[in-house]
């Protein structure tokens, strides 16, 4: 079982760059996530979708696009890189509300 | 707004001794989830254990158990017997039950650091 898998794991990106993180997930989950994790805090929720075809703002959306295209992907776009967007970036899923699955994350390093 | 918070930013263990996680949060809800998440250095997310807040019998899995005293909202984790692979990030989380189509969207805390040592 592959769970859920995020593309690429490293990245390096100069200023105002563009680029696009890829979670996938064969567990046929409804819901996916896109979360940010930045030294000495937790996880924050960027954005969401609830399924197919619909995505939603989490708590820190600014800066980021995302597009749920299909079931078993969830897409995350930088249309602009800079440099408060280096962080380690980690994409979830879950069959309900309840239990999420994570990726083990992509770290993305903008200079 | 829900927030978590824990305290300890580091903390360290001896093999086979006992730990105890400090977490404690905010929020008006009375219906609500609680979770331990564990985070090795391979940076992957792994779920420890969970709560129910309308469930009075604290959760337990193996080696880890939980405090949950809603009143006090807190929620603090115990490994028994550490291990050596019990060394990695430590990260409470609260989440709210939300309409269907609103998902089911995690709060973290900062995350404790523990080290199990030899």
């Amino acid at each position: 079982n592959a769970g859920v898998t995020q593309t690429p794991k490293f990245r390096v990106l100069k200023t105002g760059q563009s680029m696009t993180l890829l979670c996938a997930q064969d567990m046929n989950h409804e819901y996916m996530y896109w979360y940010r994790q930045d030294p000495g805090m937790g996880l924050r929720l960027i954005h969401y979708s609830v399924g197919e075809g619909t995505t939603a703002k989490g708590e820190v959306p600014d800066g980021y696009n995302v597009s749920r295209l299909k079931k078993q992907n969830f897409l995350l776009g930088l249309e602009s890189a800079a440099p408060s967007q280096t962080s380690v970036y980690f994409c979830a899923s879950s069959p309900k509300q309840v239990i999420q699955y994570f990726g083990a994350g992509t770290r993305l390093s903008v200079l | 707004a829900q927030t978590v918070t824990q305290s300890q930013p580091e903390m360290s263990v001896q093999e086979a001794e006992t730990v105890t996680l400090s977490c404690t949060y905010d929020t008006s809800e009375n219906n609500y989830y609680l979770f331990w998440y564990k985070q090795p250095p391979s940076r992957q997310m792994i779920l420890v254990i969970r709560q129910e807040a309308y469930k009075q019998q604290n959760a337990t899995e193996n080696r880890f158990s939980v405090n949950f005293q809603k009143a006090a909202k807190s929620f603090s984790l115990k490994i028994s017997d550490s291990q050596l692979g019990d060394t990695a990030m430590y990260f409470c989380a609260f989440m709210k039950p939300l309409p269907y189509n609103q998902g089911g969207k995690l709060i973290f805390g900062q995350g404790t650091e523990l080290s199990v040592k030899p």
